[in-house]
């Protein structure tokens, strides 16, 4: 049983730069969501995918930030012009299409640290 | 926007006793879903324990129970029998829609 991937685990890259991170969701699995988590807080929604379409972004994901899944399978994060407070724990996760807030589950991470 | 809340921070607890953990929400919606996930050090966050706001009956995984009470916005996790393994942070979340929202944790340790 495959579980949801993300790519890389960890980065760390200098203020200024772009940086772009990978999720591989569970196969059978339409949504698909990110998420940021700073140290010792709960994750914070980001934006969410059914299938290919991306139906919501949050407040907190700027206009430096742009998520994409181009063929409904995999998603992409990009992060233009990386800030220090950028620096956290992104998160994805995956749902299958049943019913209102299906159990999502989560990949392992991509930590962000921004020098 | 829901909020959800974990007024403990951290908690201790001893092999094989139990624990329970309080989360508290806000919303104004009538069908929802809470959630507890464990984040163990290091490792992916992972489900504990569902419940579906419609059902009366509180959810029951293996050591893990629930104490669901809807008029009071109350849902709290109860860990009986504890183990080292239980060592972890432990969300509890809010589904109403398609996303989640979390509260900030509790540090759960278990000690030998």
């Amino acid at each position: 049983d495959t579980g949801v991937s993300q790519d890389p685990r960890h980065k760390i890259t200098k203020r200024g730069q772009n940086v772009t991170f990978r999720c591989d969701p569970i196969s059978e699995h339409n949504r698909l969501y990110w998420y940021r988590q700073t140290l010792g807080q709960g994750p914070e929604f980001l934006t969410y995918f059914q299938n290919e379409a991306q139906l919501e972004k949050s407040r907190l994901l700027s206009d430096r930030f742009s998520a994409e899944r181009p063929k409904g399978s995999f998603s992409t994060l990009e992060i233009q012009r990386t800030e220090q407070g950028d620096s956290a724990m992104y998160l994805c996760a995956s749902s299958p299409p049943t019913g209102l807030a299906d159990t999502q589950y989560f990949g392992p991470g991509t930590r962000l640290t921004v020098l | 926007a829901q909020t959800v809340t974990q007024s403990q921070p951290e908690m201790s607890v001893q092999e094989a006793e139990t624990v329970t953990l309080s989360c508290t929400y806000d919303t104004s919606e009538s069908n929802y879903y809470l959630f507890w996930y464990k984040q163990p050090p290091s490792r992916q966050m992972i489900l504990v324990i569902r419940q579906e706001a419609y059902k009366q009956q509180n959810a029951t995984e293996n050591r893990f129970s629930v104490n669901f009470q809807k008029a009071a916005k109350s849902f709290s996790l109860k860990i009986s029998d504890s183990q080292l393994g239980d060592t972890a942070m432990y969300f509890c979340a809010f589904g109403g829609d398609y996303k989640l929202s979390f509260g900030a944790g509790t540090t759960v340790t278990v000690r030998a």
